[in-house]
């Protein structure tokens, strides 16, 4: 299995709603990524997390909590969210933090906050 | 914070090589260059990554200056299915020593029949 697998592949919530993003991975990887990407931008990293442990949060707003219960789950788990929060979100993996070879990414999840 | 510059939008003849530049004048030594691509709506697709040498796989070649400060990502036969958005990517390392990817505004290329 060499795919990086992100459900749903589509997501309205209202702002008062509680909802999550999931990602998944078998092969392997030990460093799961999220990004967020608005129309016509290119991605920009959330978080990193290196053999389960978060590493990096680009001072993301605390509405967007991450988790990642095991080596091959990640989960981003959305609340009160504002509507300029829509976006596609994107996670990604590596062999491990330090790795030269190149990341997968999911098809993305395309999120519509209203 | 992006460590690389693109042309925004590059158009090719089907058939034809696209080469697509890029300019990374403050890469450190051991700060290797990849190149993604975006087909629209989809997830980015790594295409090839090289630190010094010029590198050939299925999919494209990259040729980095001796100088290291910029390189050029090969299509040799550009088809009409690689319209996508090219993003070139040097890999920045943190205080804390984790690695991560800071995307570029990247290139838009679209190939013509």
């Amino acid at each position: 299995d060499t795919e990086v697998t992100q459900t749903p592949k589509h997501l309205v919530m209202g702002m008062t709603n509680k909802k999550s993003l999931k990602c998944e991975q078998h092969m392997g990887h030990r460093a799961m990524y999220w990004y967020k990407q608005k129309a016509k931008k290119p991605p920009e990293l959330m978080f990193v997390y290196s053999y389960e442990k978060l590493s990096i949060n680009e001072s993301v707003p605390s509405r967007f909590s991450p988790e990642c219960p095991n080596s091959s789950l990640l989960n981003l788990h959305l609340h009160a969210l504002q509507p300029e929060d829509s976006a596609l979100y994107l996670c990604a993996s590596s062999q491990d933090p330090s790795t030269n070879y190149g990341y997968t990414f999911g098809s993305g999840t395309r999120l519509t906050v209203v | 914070d992006a460590k690389t510059t693109q042309p925004p939008s590059m158009d090719c003849a089907e058939g034809r090589a696209a080469n697509l530049p890029c300019n990374h004048s403050t890469i450190s030594g051991n700060e290797y260059v990849y190149w993604y691509r975006q087909i629209h709506s989809q997830g980015p697709q790594y295409i090839i990554h090289g630190l010094k040498n010029n590198e050939t796989n299925e999919m494209a070649s990259l040729i980095i200056t001796e100088d290291r400060k910029s390189s050029t990502l090969i299509l040799p036969h550009a088809t009409l299915r690689d319209t996508a958005v090219y993003y070139c990517i040097v890999r920045l390392i943190t205080t804390s020593g984790t690695y991560k990817y800071i995307f570029g505004t990247g290139t838009r290329l679209k190939v013509l029949a």
